[in-house]
């Protein structure tokens, strides 16, 4: 089946400190991959995506690369900023099936400046 | 602004009610889809719907049902509310075929007391 397996936080970072999440993945076919943000009483917003083997997205200066042979989407920022405190999703959908998505279960990121 | 538009936004009922929440998709998806984000469970799929018609299911509870309308709106009913069904419920729309990015609504809030 199709899962995502995401680092858990809650993960505290000093202003311009550089960032990484941890991201797995498991799936049946050849997933899209994804990475979602939710900003404090707000809702989901696409943050990059990726949908094909290394193939990396960014955006915001966040990237994530695509990594099909150690399945995985880390998402990194070099230098972090206090507006990037949010809760981090990293997903996949399933290109085979229904196209929703699997999510993983979020990890919760605080900068201080 | 995702172009997915939720009502309400916040909602407070009783115990063993019936609510409803809706559901605009942005212009031009076909697919609806509807997530549960609880604490506890954290971001489940629930159902998706495609120009009418129900194309998968998640976890979603038989005291729950959804629809959406020939023109593309979606409405989510859960019945006989229960303290735990409080969270907060996401729209989220996408375009025709696999693949396509899914666009989340802000999210209707739900509290059962």
């Amino acid at each position: 089946g199709n899962s995502v397996t995401q680092m858990e936080g809650p993960v505290t970072l000093s202003e311009e400190a550089f960032l990484t999440i941890n991201c797995t993945y498991t799936a049946t076919g050849y997933p899209s991959l994804f990475w979602y943000v939710q900003y404090p009483g707000e809702g989901l917003q696409l943050l990059l995506k990726a949908t094909k083997a290394d193939d990396k997205g960014s955006n915001k200066g966040f990237e994530a690369t695509y990594r099909k042979e150690t399945t995985s989407f880390h998402l990194e920022k070099g230098s972090v900023q206090v507006s990037d405190s949010a809760v981090y999703f990293c997903a996949l959908s399933d290109q085979g099936g229904a196209n929703n998505l699997f999510f993983g279960t979020g990890t919760r990121l605080t900068v201080i400046p | 602004d995702s172009g997915v538009t939720q009502t309400p936004k916040h909602l407070i009922t009783a115990t063993g009610q019936r609510v409803t929440l809706r559901c605009s998709p942005r212009s031009g998806d076909l697919s609806v889809y509807w997530y549960q984000q609880s604490l506890d469970q954290g971001l489940q799929f629930l159902i998706h719907y495609y120009n009418g018609e129900e194309r998968a299911k998640g976890n979603i509870l038989e005291r729950f049902s959804a629809q959406q309308f020939p023109d593309l709106h979606s409405e989510l009913n859960l019945s006989s509310l229960e303290l735990g069904d409080s969270a907060l419920y996401f729209c989220a729309s996408s375009a025709t075929g696999s693949g396509n990015t899914i666009y989340f609504g802000e999210g209707s809030w739900l509290t059962v007391v």
